[in-house]
């Protein structure tokens, strides 16, 4: 069983479209994240998230919005997709319980932006 | 703010060759953890070791060793008799107690062992 999944794999899509990507973890973790990799593999995390707080990185556009249905899933929302947008968007899961453990990876989701 | 600098962007070794690759790490906090993440051609990010600050020992596992030195900021990663299979994109990482949960990155350094 795939501990952090990701659909779609591979998304290609034009400017200016909306568009969402699903995160789910079976790991029975409490906190989830969505890091975004650019074409330098830079890797920056967009949010963090738990059933008691949203923390944002000031630097993600309005555009971006995680979606969290229950805890096992954390999606996330692009509105009026740009070009820019193009990267490999990775969600991830961890315990949060007052020390840090490993952050489990899903495989990622390579946007394409047209 | 919390910052992770991997000053080498990327190293060609040869097979079997010993090779560190280096981190240095920026934090206020004095509780943090660091970590070492790989990820190979393939994509995906695989989780290789968690240290917290104030635990110094180094450590190894099999090929790999990890060398955390408070003192320098840095918690560099070797991998001695290096192979092809190594090749991939190694990350270092960190995390603070007040960064709110934020995973902060290095650039990366590409690891590449030629056969």
């Amino acid at each position: 069983d795939t501990a952090v999944s990701q659909t779609p794999k591979y998304l290609v899509t034009q400017m200016g479209n909306d568009k969402s990507i699903k995160c789910e973890q079976n790991l029975g973790h409490d906190t989830m994240y969505w890091y975004k990799q650019d074409s330098k593999k830079f890797l920056k995390i967009m949010f963090s998230y738990n059933n008691k707080e949203l923390i944002i990185n000031e630097t993600v556009p309005n555009r971006f919005s995680p979606k969290s249905p229950d805890k096992a899933h954390l999606n996330l929302h692009i509105n009026s997709l740009e070009l820019g947008d193009s990267a490999v968007y990775f969600c991830a899961s961890s315990h949060r319980s007052g020390t840090y453990g490993e952050l489990f990876f899903g495989e990622g989701s390579r946007l394409t932006v047209l | 703010a919390q910052k992770v600098t991997q000053a080498q962007t990327e190293i060609s070794v040869v097979e079997k060759e010993d090779v560190t690759l280096d981190c240095v790490y920026e934090t206020r906090d004095t509780t943090y953890y660091l970590f070492w993440y790989k990820q190979p051609p393939s994509g995906e990010l695989v989780f290789l070791i968690r240290r917290n600050s104030f635990d110094e020992q180094n450590e190894i596992s099999g090929r790999y060793s990890w060398n955390f030195q408070k003192s320098t900021s840095s918690f560099n990663f070797t991998i001695t008799a290096s192979q092809v299979v190594d090749s991939a994109v190694y990350f270092c990482a960190l995390i603070s107690n007040n960064a709110g949960n934020m995973l902060t990155f290095g650039g990366g350094t590409r690891l590449m062992v030629k056969p």
